[in-house]
């Protein structure tokens, strides 16, 4: 299976903070990977696909990046409604694996 | 507009069964992957199975592969996933969500305990 390990678990910013969220593969997955923002008891919301395209509807101050096996969400001034847990996703291949999360706190 | 909305869950005992159900509406369904995730309380996610558009390709996640059946029926544009043998482990939210992943139900609870 691969494993996708993010980083950090917790994040503490305030509001108009750069953020970054990384999360590397144990192996390559192309470009197949997926970012979500979770709030409490919702379901996902799907911010970047295919590593660096921004879904339909999702601020501009989102942005995805990869190299290699590495990749990278970007938040580039943080607002209230930012405030959530981040999730990471391969879909390169079944088990399609999620990393930890993140959580983004206010500081 | 994509609609994903889900049925079925609820308190089970362990050991037992349970059939959760996804409708969908505002998109050619036959055409597209389905998938469910779920999510153990305070935990985070975790994916369980996904079936393509016609339903002839199903993968499972080891955890739940024997005992959870993933399933669709197109005419009435609906995905459904049937779980056996239930055990503590499997108390969680489950979600469905569009092969693309941009769409996701709101979620059901399955709490399994005596």
């Amino acid at each position: 299976d691969i494993q996708m390990t993010q980083s950090p678990p917790s994040l503490s910013a305030s509001f108009g903070d750069r953020v970054t969220i990384t999360c590397r593969a144990s192996q390559s997955i192309s470009s197949f990977l997926n970012w979500y923002q979770q709030k409490p008891g919702k379901a996902p919301k799907l911010l970047i696909h295919a590593a660096s395209s921004l879904q339909s509807g999702v601020p501009s101050r989102f942005s995805g990046s990869e190299s290699g096996t590495d990749f990278t969400l970007t938040i580039s001034s943080l607002q209230p409604e930012d405030f959530a847990t981040y999730y990471c996703q391969q879909s390169y291949t079944t088990p399609y694996t999620f990393g930890q999360g993140t959580k983004l706190e206010i500081k | 507009e994509v609609h994903l909305l889900q049925s079925g869950g609820g308190l089970v005992k362990p050991g037992g069964s349970l059939r959760l159900s996804c409708a969908a509406s505002g998109f050619t369904f036959s055409n597209y992957n389905m998938n469910w995730v779920r999510q153990a309380p305070g935990k985070g996610l975790e994916w369980v199975s996904s079936i393509n558009g016609g339903g002839g390709y199903i993968f499972y996640a080891d955890s739940v592969k024997g005992r959870f059946t993933i399933s669709r029926d197109n005419a009435k544009n609906s995905l459904f996933l049937q779980m056996n043998s239930l055990t503590g482990e499997d108390t969680a939210v489950y979600f469905c969500a569009t092969g693309y992943w941009g769409d996701w139900g709101q979620g059901t609870l399955v709490t399994v305990s005596s």
